[in-house]
Formats: C-alpha cells, structure tokens, sequence
C-alpha cells in the first residue's frame, strides 16, 4: 500500500540551532498531515498539523512546510532545545476504501540535541 | 485540552493472565478511538479502530478474540488481552478523534510485560 517515509533516521543538532526533519509521502489524494512527537516511553504528542490548501503553517518555535508537487513535507524547529529530544512521526490521515480514515505513520526520525 | 489518559501505565504479570486497559479521552468526546501497538525502535502498528456503540474493527493479522474492545461510551474505551502469553508483551497505545478530519491524540501508554 502507499505509505509515508522518512529521508533521515537520526538527526544530531547542536542546541540553539534550527533542526529540519524531512518526509515522503506517496498518496497524492492525501490532504490532511500531521506531525507527532514521541518522547521515550510515552505516547504520541501532537504538535501541528497542515490541510494540502496550506504550504505552510506556524505554531510556536515549529513551522510545517507542504510541498504538494513533490509529495514532501517538513517540520522546522527553531532554536532546538533539549527538551526537543524525541522521536518525530509524520503521519497521513488517509482515507481508506470503507470511507474510513486512518493514520498513515512514517518511520520515525530521532533528534538528538547537543549541549 | 484534547486530553486522552491510559491506565495502568505498566503491567507485569503472568502467563495466561487477562490484562484490561482504559482509555479516556478527559476534555472531549471522541466517537473514533484507535488501538496501536508498538515494538522497540519501531513506527505505531494500528491493532484496530473502535467507535462508541459499535463493534471494533480490527486491521488483518489482529485476533479479535485475543484483543477484546469495548467502546461503550464516547470518551471510554478499553483493550483486554485476554490469556496474555510473552509474545503479547508490547507497549499498547491507545489514540482518539472528535472528527474524521481532526488529528488523533494519544495517550501514554501502557507497557505491558507477561512473564
């Protein structure tokens, strides 16, 4: 089935500085993408979410970038904290063939922020 | 808001033991609630989506009488692994949706160990 990838696995920032986390998409019908963060050992955090009317959307410190053309999507985080340490879901609300809809979760990328 | 709390946060038992986990969504009524399960290092596995008042529909490969879900009210459901073997032990998460064209949130959890 379709599915949404990740280009980078672990990504290493130093604090202070903006980190970009990169994601593939391949369902083109996809309108509706969400970025998650996952701290170790607890569930999912919700932290912004952009509808394919939009190639961009800010929130606080994070900005997404939808690229429609190219099915890619971004998270930017400026001046990255330690508390930003987590692992990072985009996902795809994707419709399903009984009209459903489902998350359509990528890989995951680590970040890892340096003192 | 959009506040969703898991209970236990973790579970250790024994071989053949049946374990339940709640789910609330706390600040909103949520007519979809999702059951995921995740391994190490690993993105979310969908197990199944349940909606108030129906029966849960559960993704292939998923045994419904393995993994009971009750979703009896809109911000209650529960998961039972019931006669729960080593191979059951993962961490289950549970997620839930006002809307279709909303995001899910999660909660935290539940890490589920069976000796």
């Amino acid at each position: 089935g379709e599915s949404v990838g990740l280009h980078l696995p672990t990504l290493s920032v130093q604090e202070g500085d903006n980190s970009i986390i990169n994601c593939a998409y391949s369902n083109s019908a996809s309108d509706y993408f969400i970025w998650y963060k996952q701290e170790s050992g607890k569930g999912p955090q919700f932290i912004i979410d952009i509808r394919s009317n939009m190639d961009k959307r800010q929130g606080q410190r994070v900005t997404v970038l939808l690229n429609k053309t190219v099915k890619h999507l971004s998270l930017q985080i400026a001046a990255t904290q330690p508390g930003d340490s987590a692992v990072y879901f985009c996902a795809e609300n994707d419709r399903m063939e009984d009209s459903s809809y489902k998350l359509i979760f990528g890989s995951g990328t680590r970040l890892l922020v340096r003192p | 808001g959009a506040v969703v709390s898991q209970h236990p946060s973790r579970v250790i038992c024994k071989s053949g033991t049946s374990v339940k986990i709640e789910c609330r969504s706390l600040d909103f009524q949520a007519t979809t609630m999702f059951w995921y399960r995740q391994f190490p290092k690993q993105s979310l596995m969908l197990m199944a989506t349940s909606n108030e008042g129906s029966k849960a529909t559960y993704e292939q490969g998923v045994e419904k009488d393995k993994f009971l879900i009750n979703h009896a009210s809109l911000t209650l459901s529960t998961l039972t692994v019931t006669s729960a073997h080593p191979e059951d032990s993962s961490f289950y998460i549970c997620s839930a949706r006002y809307r279709e064209d909303q995001p899910q949130h999660f909660g935290d959890g539940t890490r589920l160990s069976i000796l």
